[in-house]
């Protein structure tokens, strides 16, 4: 049972274009997302995070889009550049599981092209 | 702020072997996470400290897998009689709140 889903493996983008990522997830009781930046032989990095009582989040290039009603929620980067170029994972938590343990996707591998 | 580090980096083992990892959290962050990583999957959450007591455990965490946080500081993963199946990347991760910060994992691979 995959709560947590990041249905493209691979995404390919120009240099300078936007890159949108997304993720879908089934459990209600989540309410809180955060997207990592993951690169070969490296911990997941932390990029952005949002709350379920928003519906966008912005910090410099990398925007977070939430809509609820349809468990669906995309990462923007804009514009891209190749040091962009990694593994990115959505990961979702519920305040009412202890810790606030993290349930992440499968993973989407951004490629930026000079 | 050092950031989590975590020891070794890479530990080969042959089968049946016991192998024990340490993860040293950002140092004011009492919550200390470990989550498993398996090759094109995402992190798998394994288990969670709040201090030094060990509140939640996946199902995941079978009875070889022990994990301990003795003074609510430094933690230890350890894997008694390894299997090629427990293959994988160990991360484990700290947080004071919400955000959780990770290390650079242990690649354990088993012969």
């Amino acid at each position: 049972d995959q709560q947590v889903k990041q249905n493209s493996p691979s995404l390919s983008v120009q240099e300078g274009r936007i890159s949108i990522l997304n993720c879908d997830y089934t459990n209600s009781m989540f309410d809180y997302f955060l997207w990592y930046k993951k690169y070969p032989a490296e911990g997941p990095t932390f990029l952005i995070s949002i709350s379920s009582i928003k519906d966008k989040n912005e910090d410099g290039r990398f925007t977070v889009f939430l809509n609820k009603s349809a468990k669906h929620l995309s990462l923007h980067i804009v514009p891209s550049q190749p040091g962009d170029s990694a593994v990115y994972f959505c990961a979702a938590s519920a305040s009412g599981n202890a810790g606030n343990m993290l349930t992440f996707g499968g993973g989407t591998r951004l490629m930026v092209k000079p | 702020d050092t950031g989590v580090s975590q020891d070794p980096r890479h530990k080969i083992t042959k089968r049946g072997q016991n192998v024990t990892f340490r993860c040293d959290p950002i140092s004011e962050h009492n919550r200390l996470y470990w989550y498993r990583q398996t090759l094109g999957q995402g992190p798998e959450f394994l288990t969670y400290f709040q201090n030094e007591a060990q509140l939640e455990k996946s199902r995941l965490l079978s009875d070889r897998f022990s994990a301990e946080r003795p003074k609510g500081s430094f933690s230890t993963l350890e894997i008694q009689r390894t299997e090629q199946g427990d293959s994988a990347m160990y991360l484990c991760a700290s947080s004071s709140a919400d955000r959780q910060y990770f290390g650079p994992g242990t690649r354990l691979t088993v012969t």
